[in-house]
């Protein structure tokens, strides 16, 4: 069985400050691990993944992620925050092959 | 194609007509999924076809709700006799077995 967890459903920072969205996962095996966002209208574009290579993983757009298997999370982090990051993000675990999980959703809102 | 590809964009179905949703994947992906997106919520998942085989169907809300992969290429998601709580978003994606998966932009179904 695998679930995630994000931690907040809206998240609300300041231009140029930094940016934390918070995710816990459960599984019985080793996962895979992936952010997306998703911005309004839009589909799902991949941010990053982690599939057991380096635990901290660099994407885009200045986004990073780092997996720590004692604490079962997987926090997304950018230091500075853009006007254009404001969007939804989703956690996903996955077990490499059909079984893949959402969390409910982080909105980020970046105020001006 | 570049990428996951869907059609129609968006749809306006009157209470019980019959809607097909159309899904072309990344070619050569063998593993194709359709989540479900209501408002304000994340992606559920639908159903899983490995080529043209549709080995989990465990999320179809109904019997209404019907899937083929007839070619294990294009894909679409039939919705008969469409009830208002079928709006949302529907979202094809499509992976290399064990690796990332690639969303499309979603089919927007609103029902009336």
């Amino acid at each position: 069985a695998q679930s995630v967890t994000q931690l907040d459903s809206h998240v609300s920072v300041s231009e140029g400050t930094p940016v934390l969205l918070r995710c816990n996962y459960s599984s019985s095996y080793s996962p895979s691990l992936f952010w997306y966002v998703q911005h309004p209208n839009k589909g799902l574009q991949l941010l990053l993944k982690y599939t057991s290579a380096a635990t901290l993983v660099k994407g885009i757009n200045g986004f990073e992620a780092e997996f720590k298997k004692s604490e079962t999370s997987f926090h997304l982090t950018k230091p500075s925050a853009h006007m254009s990051d404001a969007a939804e993000y989703f956690c996903v675990v996955s077990d490499g092959y059909q079984k893949v999980t959402f969390g409910i959703g982080t909105k980020l809102q970046v105020i001006p | 194609g570049a990428g996951v590809s869907q059609s129609p964009r968006y749809k306006v179905a009157k209470r019980g007509q019959d809607v097909a949703l159309r899904c072309d994947p990344i070619s050569g992906h063998v593993s194709l999924f359709w989540y479900q997106q209501a408002l304000g919520q994340g992606p559920e998942f639908l159903t899983y076809f490995q080529n043209e085989a549709q080995l989990d169907k465990s999320g179809l809300p109904s019997d209404r709700f019907f899937a083929e992969r007839p070619e294990g290429s294009v894909s679409t998601l039939k919705i008969q006799r469409t009830q208002q709580e079928d709006s949302a978003v529907y979202l094809c994606a499509s992976s290399v077995e064990g690796n990332t998966i690639y969303f499309g932009e979603g089919s927007w179904l609103t029902v009336v």
